[in-house]
């Protein structure tokens, strides 16, 4: 068990550009999960997966952001044309199924100047 | 749709004292409910869950929690703190895939 990973740790981008993020769950997790984290709050739910398939996306994920998870292991998040209240920490956990701990990576620091 | 609510943001208590984080929540089904930490520049841990079995929670680093249906709480405690404990402490309540985490707690301990 090497734990979920993410990459990159930190994203620095202007606004207007695209990025992408990784994240590798843990290997015998079929359910895979995105949040969004701002500064003095709690994570906040973005989407999530159980293998290959999206089950459920929240409101917070608007029209430019998109996850993919094409072979029911890792996931991609997209942010198109970046915004400055895209700046956040992005989490990503992995579970075995409903209701069972979510294992957290690391997130990834996203800053858009 | 459920709800957790943090009642302090920022805890700050002695080495050696105990610890008290307070979790109050809101659900239409029987919940599920976690505590998590999160230690600077790390990810998110699970210090312990309750998933409608005993209403006495033990987790993990001398944590426990304990579950009270009729005060809808889920408060966190450890009779006595450690300077490792000091981080950020999230209550998380789950209805079927949907977590939804508390702000946060900041817990300082002082030496």
């Amino acid at each position: 068990d090497t734990g979920v990973s993410q990459d990159p740790r930190h994203k620095i981008t202007k606004r207007g550009q695209n990025v992408t993020f990784r994240c590798d769950p843990i290997s015998e997790h079929n359910r895979l999960y995105w949040y969004r984290q701002t500064l003095g709050q709690g994570p906040e739910f973005l989407t999530y997966f159980q293998n290959e398939a999206q089950l459920e996306k929240s409101r917070l994920l608007s029209d430019r952001f998109s996850a993919e998870r094409p072979k029911g292991s890792f996931s991609t998040l997209e942010i198109q044309r970046t915004e400055q209240g895209d700046s956040a920490m992005y989490l990503c956990a992995s579970s075995r199924v409903v209701n069972y701990e979510q294992y957290f990576g690391p997130g990834t620091r996203l800053t858009v100047t | 749709a459920q709800s957790v609510t943090q009642l302090d943001s920022h805890v700050s208590v002695s080495e050696g004292t105990p610890v008290l984080l307070r979790c109050n929540y809101s659900s239409s089904y029987s919940p599920s409910l976690f505590w998590y930490v999160q230690h600077p520049n790390k990810g998110l841990q699970l210090l312990l869950k309750y998933t409608s079995a005993a209403t006495l929670v033990k987790g993990i680093n001398g944590f426990e929690a304990e579950f009270k249906k009729s005060e809808t709480s889920f408060h966190l405690t450890k009779p006595s703190a450690h300077m490792s404990d000091a981080a950020e402490y999230f209550c998380v309540v789950s209805e079927g895939d949907d977590m939804r985490f508390g702000a946060g707690t900041r817990l300082t301990v002082k030496p």
